[in-house]
C-alpha cells in the first residue's frame, strides 16, 4: 500500500497564484522528496526534505515537513503555466531503503 | 545526480507476449528500483535489484511475471511477461544520488507501454 496522501487531488489556479499541496504519510520517516512529473514522462526531483528539517526553500519552491503530524506541504509561489504537473510526495520510512510515492495532486495553472 | 536512460521509451504490444526494457546508469550503482505507475494513477513500487542477487518483489508482484536481471553495477532489465491490457502502464527505473545528492532518487524518462 502507498505511504503517503496527498491533497487536493486536483488544483487548478490562476497564472501568478500561489500553489499548495500537502502530503501525509503513516510511519516515521528518514526523508521526504517532492517530484514534478509533467504529461506522463519521467520524474523531477524537486526538493528533499530530512526529518530533522522543518522548512526547506528552492526558488519559488518551499517545502515544510511537521513530522509530529506526518504531513509535510509543498507551496510553489507565483505561479506559472509551465508549472502545470502532477506533484508527488515520496518518503523513505525508517528502517528501509525504499521511497514509496504519495497518490499526487495534479495542478493546472491558467495563463 | 544520475542520469538514468532507459529502453525503449515506448512501446506497442499484444496480449500474451514479452517486453524486456533495459535501463542503463552512467555510475556504478548498488541498487536499482523498478516501479509501476499505472493510468492515471502513482508510482508503485516493483522491486528492488541489487548486482549479483536475486531482486526482492514488493508485495504484489512476482518474479515470473516481471523477471528482473542486474548484470552488472550500472545495468539491469525488467521483463513484463504474458502481458495483459491491465499490464499498459510506465514502467520507470531509478535508482539513488550518490555523494551530496546520496538520498535522493533519480528516475529515467520511463517507458509507456501499451498492450492490445
Amino acid at each position: 500500500s502507498q505511504q503517503g496522501e496527498e491533497d487536493p487531488q486536483a488544483l487548478s489556479i490562476q497564472e501568478g497564484e500561489n500553489a499548495t499541496m500537502n502530503c501525509s504519510y503513516k510511519t516515521s520517516i528518514n526523508n521526504l522528496q517532492w517530484y514534478r512529473q509533467n504529461s506522463g514522462r519521467g520524474l523531477v526531483h524537486l526538493i528533499l526534505i530530512r526529518s530533522n528539517e522543518r522548512e526547506k526553500h528552492s526558488g519559488r519552491l518551499r517545502v515544510t515537513l511537521d513530522t509530529s503530524k506526518k504531513s509535510s506541504s509543498l507551496l510553489i509561489t507565483a505561479s506559472r503555466a509551465a508549472d502545470t504537473a502532477s506533484y508527488f510526495c515520496a518518503t523513505d520510512a525508517k528502517g528501509t531503503y525504499k521511497y514509496i510515492f504519495g497518490t499526487g495532486t495534479r495542478l493546472k495553472v491558467l495563463a | 545526480s544520475a542520469v538514468i536512460s532507459q529502453k525503449p521509451s515506448r512501446d506497442i504490444c499484444q496480449r500474451g507476449t514479452s517486453l524486456t526494457i533495459q535501463c542503463q546508469v552512467d555510475s556504478q550503482v548498488t541498487m536499482m528500483f523498478w516501479y509501476r505507475q499505472q493510468p492515471g494513477q502513482s508510482l508503485t513500487l516493483i522491486a528492488t535489484a541489487n548486482q549479483g542477487s536475486e531482486a526482492t518483489y514488493e508485495s504484489g508482484f512476482v518474479i515470473d511475471k516481471f523477471p528482473i536481471s542486474r548484470p552488472n553495477l550500472t545495468f539491469s532489465t525488467l521483463t513484463v511477461s504474458n502481458m495483459s491490457p491491465e499490464d499498459s502502464s510506465i514502467y520507470l527505473c531509478s535508482v539513488w544520488g550518490q555523494g551530496k545528492a546520496k538520498n535522493i532518487q533519480y528516475f529515467g524518462a520511463g517507458t509507456r507501454l501499451s498492450v492490445l
